[in-house]
């Protein structure tokens, strides 16, 4: 079975500082690892993906996430916060070659303080 | 193209009444998930329809939740009688099926269901 552990419930950075949303997980077979993002009264959007090749994956919105095997995280990064970034992330994982049926983590919020 | 639908957004019910919360998911998408996510925990797995067919409903908590799809389009997911610890946001998600049903599904904007 996998996993998934987000640290941090909330996380504050700065406008215009690096966000560091921070996740690791637990997996038998390689991972899908997945972040979402949700807004404000919206529902889930997928921001990026891993799947299978280049580990440095980027999303929408200027984030990014790379898969580090060896560490087994997928940490979310974004240079230069901005207060639109405000929202719940959530980091998933789900068994590649079976039917996706992700794993989720409790969410970070971000706060973004001007 | 319009997204995953859900309907209500929200609902207030007092414990003991019955709830229907319904999912429209993206025209052509065989897969059909229900997840819900209690305050302040993570959003859990309840099941997994392929058209009509429940694939897997492993993540269901009771024989309180019944789920349908009938013809394979919409699912309503039923509460009854519904408890405090029901409380929470349910969402609604489709992927299609073939080579690319493994890595993305879309979802929709959730339901919040408070039981008071």
């Amino acid at each position: 079975a996998q996993s998934v552990t987000q640290l941090g419930s909330h996380v504050s950075v700065s406008e215009g500082a690096l966000v560091l949303l921070r996740c690791n997980y637990s997996s038998s077979v390689p991972p899908y690892l997945f972040w979402y993002v949700q807004y404000p009264n919206q529902g889930l959007q997928l921001l990026l993906k891993y799947t299978t090749g280049a580990t440095l994956v980027k999303g929408i919105n200027g984030f990014e996430a790379e898969f580090k095997k060896s560490e087994t995280s997928f940490h979310l990064t974004k240079p230069s916060a901005h207060m639109s970034d405000a929202a719940e992330y959530f980091c998933a994982v789900s068994i590649s070659g079976g039917s996706y049926i992700p794993t989720f983590g409790r969410g970070t919020s971000l706060i973004v303080h001007p | 193209e319009a997204g995953v639908t859900q309907f209500p957004s929200h609902s207030v019910i007092e414990k003991g009444q019955t709830v229907t919360l319904r999912c429209d998911p993206i025209s052509g998408h065989d897969n059909l998930y229900w997840y819900r996510r209690v305050m302040g925990k993570e959003i859990k797995f309840l099941l997994h329809f392929v058209k009509e067919s429940k694939q897997d409903e492993s993540g269901m908590p009771n024989n309180r939740f019944l789920a349908e799809r009938t013809g394979g389009t919409y699912s309503t997911l039923k509460v009854q009688p519904a408890e405090l610890e029901d409380s929470g946001v349910y969402f609604c998600a489709s992927s299609q099926e073939g080579a690319k049903r493994n890595t993305e599904a879309f979802f929709g904007q959730g339901t919040r269901l408070t039981v008071v």
